[in-house]
C-alpha cells in the first residue's frame, strides 16, 4: 500500500530555478528515498536519508527529513531541462519493502 | 550497484492470455521484488521474490494471478496470467543486497492488454 503523499503533484519551473517538492507518510521509518523516473522507464535512486538523519545533499540536490511531522522534501537546485521527470518519495520500514508516494511531475522549460 | 534488465520491454496480448516477464541481474543479490505502475501512478509492490522458496506478496495480489520464480541470486520471472485491460501497465522488477538499502529497478515491461 503506498504510504506516501507528494506534493505538489505537478510543478513547471524555467530552467535555472529550483524545485522544491514534499513528501508526506504516516508510519515510522528506518529510512526515505528518492527516485526519479523519465517517460515511464525504470526508477533511477538519487538518495537515501536515514531516519536519524535531517539533512543530506548530492550534487544539486538536497534533502531533508523531519521525523516528528513525518515528512520530506527534495530540493533541485538550478534546475536543468534534464531534470524534466517524475520524482517519488518512497519509505522503507523494517523489511527492506518500499512504499511509494503518489509522484511529483516537474517539467523544466528551456 | 547493480545493473537489471527486463524481458520483454513491452508488449500487446489478448484479454485471456499469459506473459511472462524476466528480470536478469548483473550480479547477485538478496532481495528481489516485483512492482506494478498502472497508467500514471505511483508504484505498489506486488511481490517479494525470495530465492528458493515461495514469493511473498501484498495485500490485493495473489499467486495464482502473478506466480513468480526465483531460480537463482540473478534471475526472477513474473507471470501475469488470465490478463484482463485492467493489468495494462508497467511491470518493475527492483532488486537490493539487503545492506545498504536502495533498490536497484529494471527498465520495465509496459503491457498493453486488448
Amino acid at each position: 500500500s503506498q504510504q506516501g503523499e507528494e506534493d505538489p503533484q505537478a510543478l513547471s519551473i524555467q530552467e535555472g530555478e529550483n524545485a522544491t517538492m514534499n513528501c508526506s507518510y504516516k508510519t515510522s521509518i528506518n529510512n526515505l528515498q528518492w527516485y526519479r523516473q523519465n517517460s515511464g522507464r525504470g526508477l533511477v535512486h538519487l538518495i537515501l536519508i536515514r531516519s536519524n538523519e535531517r539533512e543530506k545533499h548530492s550534487g544539486r540536490l538536497r534533502v531533508t527529513l523531519d521525523t516528528s511531522k513525518k515528512s520530506s522534501s527534495l530540493l533541485i537546485t538550478a534546475s536543468r531541462a534534464a531534470d524534466t521527470a517524475s520524482y517519488f518519495c518512497a519509505t522503507e520500514s523494517n523489511d527492506y519493502k518500499l512504499s511509494f508516494g503518489a509522484g511529483t511531475t516537474v517539467t523544466v522549460r528551456a | 550497484s547493480a545493473v537489471i534488465s527486463q524481458k520483454p520491454s513491452r508488449d500487446i496480448c489478448q484479454r485471456g492470455t499469459s506473459l511472462t516477464i524476466q528480470c536478469q541481474v548483473d550480479s547477485q543479490v538478496t532481495m528481489m521484488f516485483w512492482y506494478r505502475q498502472q497508467p500514471g501512478q505511483s508504484l505498489t509492490l506486488i511481490a517479494t521474490a525470495n530465492q528458493g522458496s515461495e514469493a511473498t506478496y501484498e495485500s490485493g495480489f495473489v499467486i495464482d494471478k502473478f506466480p513468480i520464480s526465483r531460480p537463482n541470486l540473478t534471475f526472477s520471472t513474473l507471470t501475469v496470467s488470465n490478463m484482463s485491460p485492467e493489468d495494462s501497465s508497467i511491470y518493475l522488477c527492483s532488486a537490493g543486497n539487503g545492506i545498504v538499502n536502495e533498490q536497484f529497478f529494471g527498465p520495465g515491461t509496459r503491457l498493453t492488454v486488448l
